[in-house]
């Protein structure tokens, strides 16, 4: 059973507008949930995240929303550039440690 | 500053044979984890340990034995590799697990034929 979910397996985004990643979860305790990046032929990096009692964390260009009564969060990026073309992957920490991630969102920013 | 180092990067294996997948880090993490990326699959967690001495199963484990004698390293090893095993392994690790914040290898790529 998926506990992380991100149902877009794609996205195109014209470059200068809002890319808005979406991931739902199933497990209520989860910690944290974070975004992660990944380029061809490297390891994915951290890129932004929030805590389970927050709702919102900003970080220039890179925000997420987190809707606990949902169980969903989105990141939002804008503007969208180039060099965001990537995976985005959506993960969750859990309380007995596993960090568990979704299955990502291809981003393709459209010159 | 290495980070999280992987080896090998490429490894081709027949149905059968034993392998193991090295994971080094150099910054003093107790937490490090391994994941297999597959297309459509999105990064699943083999094993993952909290610190020498500990290991335990994560979403997939089953084919793949961990162990955690220092904290720099955690090796996978594959005892029987199979076809299904083809995959790209990242591990991982950080010191802060509870807020998932991952540093990532570079990843291995394995093929059993």
């Amino acid at each position: 059973d998926q506990q992380v979910k991100q149902n877009s397996p794609s996205l195109s985004v014209q470059e200068g507008r809002i890319s808005i990643l979406n991931c739902d979860y199933t497990n209520s305790m989860f910690d944290y949930f974070l975004w992660y990046k990944k380029y061809p032929a490297e390891g994915p990096t951290f890129l932004i995240s929030i805590s389970s009692i927050k709702d919102k964390n900003e970080d220039g260009r890179f925000t997420v929303f987190l809707n606990k009564s949902a169980k969903h969060l989105s990141l939002h990026i804008v503007p969208s550039q180039p060099g965001d073309s990537a995976v985005y992957f959506c993960a969750a920490s859990a309380i007995d440690d596993k960090i568990i991630f979704g299955k990502g969102t291809r981003l393709h920013i459209l010159p | 500053n290495a980070g999280v180092t992987q080896t090998p990067k490429f490894q081709v294996l027949k149905t059968g044979q034993s392998m193991t997948l090295q994971c080094a880090q150099d910054m003093n993490h107790e937490y490090m984890s391994w994941y297999r990326q597959d297309p459509g699959m999105g990064l699943r967690l083999i094993h993952y340990s909290v610190g020498a001495g500990i290991t335990d199963q994560g979403e997939v484990p089953n084919g793949y034995n961990v162990s955690r004698s220092t904290t720099e390293d955690f090796p996978l090893r594959l005892l029987s590799a199979a076809p299904s095993q083809t995959s790209v392994y990242f591990c991982a690790s950080t010191y802060r697990p509870n807020t998932g914040e991952l540093f990532f290898g570079e990843g291995s790529r394995l093929t059993v034929l």
